[in-house]
């Protein structure tokens, strides 16, 4: 069981806007900075967000994220079919003193 | 951008070092992170190292067992994982993260598969 929280799946059609959340502890989220990672299946995982809101050079606009106290959200506009994947947040825990991963969204195209 | 050596096969007990090759230009700014696969499972943060500070931080439940190094001179960081057991299966990632020009830029390896089986 992760200690970030994520739904299992989302869907959206081309086009669409969609969102995915992630949802923590004062431990993690709440205090330091989230992480998202877009993974195609038998792929790396390749960063899309960090420090909470900031996107990587080459990762498109239509990608964008927030948090709020301990939780935290991923927005994808504009979805393409090429969006299809595994998206994960992370965070550092300050109890655990290591970075911790959600539990993965599948994101489906429709 | 990140080359990482090939998919291995071991027994439970033995050790297992994977390699990730970079160009040696970028090498020094990297900050480098390992995370792991299991078969059909989400991503598990095993470790990070900072190339010029080599302070190596690792997930506490691998404490123990887990070394991550790097050799600046090949511009390659490794992870050694010891008294590997079956569930230590998984694929292995590196990442490497590193800033220029006010932004932030990331390499990728291909990722390793380890397979721990009598």
């Amino acid at each position: 069981q992760s200690v970030l929280t994520q739904s299992p799946s989302v869907s959206g059609t081309p086009g669409q806007r969609v969102a995915v959340s992630c949802s923590g502890s004062s431990s993690n989220i709440g205090s330091n900075s989230v992480y998202w990672y877009q993974q195609v299946p038998g792929t790396a995982p390749k960063l899309l967000i960090y420090k909470s809101d900031q996107r990587p050079s080459g990762v498109p606009d239509r990608f964008s994220a927030s948090k709020s106290g301990t939780s935290a959200s991923l927005a994808i506009t504009g979805l393409r079919s090429e969006d299809e994947a595994d998206y994960y947040c992370a965070a550092w825990d300050d109890s655990l003193n290591g970075m911790i991963f959600g539990g993965g969204t599948k994101l489906t195209v429709l | 951008q990140l080359v990482q050596s090939g998919a291995e096969v071991k027994k439970p007990g033995a050790s297992v070092s994977v390699s990730c090759k970079a160009s040696i230009n970028t090498f020094m700014k990297y900050g480098i992170h390992w995370v792991r696969q299991a078969p059909g499972q989400g991503l598990e943060w095993v470790g990070w190292i900072t190339v010029k500070d080599d302070k190596p931080n690792y997930a506490r439940k691998l404490q123990g067992r887990v070394t991550i190094t790097t050799d600046t001179s090949a511009a390659t960081a490794y992870l050694e994982l010891r008294s590997l057991r079956p569930d230590d299966t998984a694929t292995y990632f590196c990442s490497a993260l590193f800033g220029s020009g006010g932004s932030l830029f990331e390499h990728r390896g291909q990722g390793t598969l380890i397979i721990v089986s009598a």
